[in-house]
């Protein structure tokens, strides 16, 4: 089935403690990105991967990493939380970064930072 | 850059009943439109998508939506709704001002159907 894959579904973390939201697609999709969605805000791209190797920033990258090692894995690293990053994050692939292609999203992660 | 405003912000509505969620974006010279739906505690799947053509788009679910180019608008329809979709619902369109495609969505409508 195809899917895109985030781990965990639910995470409370402590202020300053490093953390990793996974995400993996098995769709063989060249294009990444994680969203954060807040209530009022929709949803607002974080980073974004064109392929491996090749990431940039979205519109709202501070206090968050990404890497792409593999076309399949696009993992978003907070070095040290702070409770504004409590949100829901989605990861979403898609065939490539053209916009007429549908974006397929992960189940969603749901991060409190205390 | 393109902006998309999600003219209501939660819609109840009555089983059967016909609903309409409005969305409006900036001007563009060349854009592609799309409405996406998140049940409770999922992620979300594509409702619905304009590219080109016929500017009344059909979708999943009974869902339609109309492109206006004039109005800048792509407002989603349903003759009869049902419980089941009782879901927020996304606009978004895609903006080539950064010099590659993305979404940019609208705040969001929340649909809730009643018995």
């Amino acid at each position: 089935e195809a899917q895109v894959t985030q781990n965990p579904r639910y995470l409370i973390t402590v202020t300053g403690k490093k953390l990793t939201v996974t995400c993996s697609q098995n769709m063989n999709h060249e294009y990444m990105s994680w969203y954060r969605q807040d209530p009022g805000l929709g949803l607002r791209q974080i980073y974004y991967s064109m392929n491996v190797e090749v990431t940039d920033k979205g519109d709202v990258p501070e206090g968050y990493k990404v890497s792409r090692k593999e076309k399949r894995n696009f993992p978003l690293i907070l070095e040290s939380p702070s409770p504004n990053q409590t949100s829901l994050y989605f990861c979403a692939s898609s065939l490539y970064p053209g916009g007429n292609t549908e974006a397929f999203f992960g189940q969603g992660t749901r991060l409190t930072v205390v | 850059a393109q902006s998309v405003t999600q003219l209501d912000s939660q819609v109840p509505v009555f089983e059967e009943a016909p609903v309409e969620l409005r969305c409006n974006y900036s001007s563009s010279v060349s854009v592609y439109l799309f409405w996406y739906v998140q049940y409770p505690n999922q992620g979300l799947q594509l409702l619905l998508k304009y590219l080109s053509g016929s500017t009344l788009v059909k979708g999943i679910n009974g869902f339609e939506a109309e492109f206006n180019k004039s109005q800048t608008s792509f407002h989603l329809r349903k003759p009869s709704v049902h419980i089941s979709d009782t879901a927020e619902y996304f606009c978004a369109v895609s903006d080539r001002s950064g010099g590659y495609n993305k979404l940019i969505f609208g705040a969001g409508t929340r649909l809730a159907v009643h018995p």
